[in-house]
């Protein structure tokens, strides 16, 4: 099955700075990659995705790129704000079937 | 749109007693997940639904876990008998997965359950 390593665990950036957080996964046959962010307490909400046909996405201050030869996805979250900080899962699945998740990344942003 | 709902949203049980978590999806929504997520981990898959059919069941602990889906819209979990390695919180998700559609999953506010 699939296998989705998430790094780093935790990570402590200045308001304002850029965060990255990479993914990598197993299965070359997964076509589709979400990001989730969990608030303490609350359900994960989907803040960006990207299937394989594509290499990069954005929406406003976040992106995600893939890589389909090296098998790894980033989310970049830039100008970050207190209200960022959450944990952010990443997930890989073939056409929608069986959902892996990664560990998760805890982000604080210092104010 | 409602969202998916669940309950109880926390559970207190003894070791070797049973439990239940019911869900409800969002309307229309075909496909439904049942998740646990172990404290500091990420959502783990249990078993995945297309309307009242498994997709996936093969991280279900058959021996002590159940889950149904009567009629393709509630669904329901059942641990009997729980062990303490069961402390989690259980989420809930659906999706359209219609033809084209965004294929979104919407989770949950789970049930957090603590077996003592």
């Amino acid at each position: 099955g699939e296998n989705v390593e998430q790094h780093p665990s935790t990570l402590s950036v200045q308001e304002g700075d850029s965060a990255v957080i990479k993914c990598t996964y197993s299965d070359s046959a997964s076509n589709y990659f979400p990001w989730y962010k969990q608030e303490l307490g609350k359900r994960p909400q989907l803040i960006i995705d990207i299937r394989s046909n594509v290499g990069e996405k954005k929406d406003q201050r976040i992106a995600v790129t893939l890589n389909k030869t090296a098998k790894h996805f980033s989310l970049h979250i830039t100008e970050t704000q207190p209200e960022d900080s959450a944990v952010y899962f990443c997930a890989a699945t073939y056409n929608f079937n069986k959902f892996y998740f990664g560990s998760g990344t805890k982000l604080n942003v210092k104010p | 749109e409602a969202g998916v709902a669940q309950s109880p949203r926390y559970k207190i049980i003894e070791k070797r007693q049973s439990v239940a978590f019911w869900c409800n999806p969002i309307s229309g929504h075909a496909t439904l997940y049942w998740y646990q997520q172990i404290l500091g981990q990420g959502p783990k898959l249990l078993i995945q639904f297309q309307n009242n059919g498994v997709v996936d069941d093969s991280q279900l602990p058959k021996d002590r876990f159940s889950a149904e889906r009567l009629k393709g819209v509630d669904s329901t979990l059942k641990i009997q008998p729980a062990k303490l390695e069961d402390s989690a919180v259980y989420l809930c998700a659906s999706s359209s997965h219609r033809t084209g559609a965004a294929h979104e999953q919407y989770f949950g506010p789970g049930t957090r359950l603590t077996v003592t």
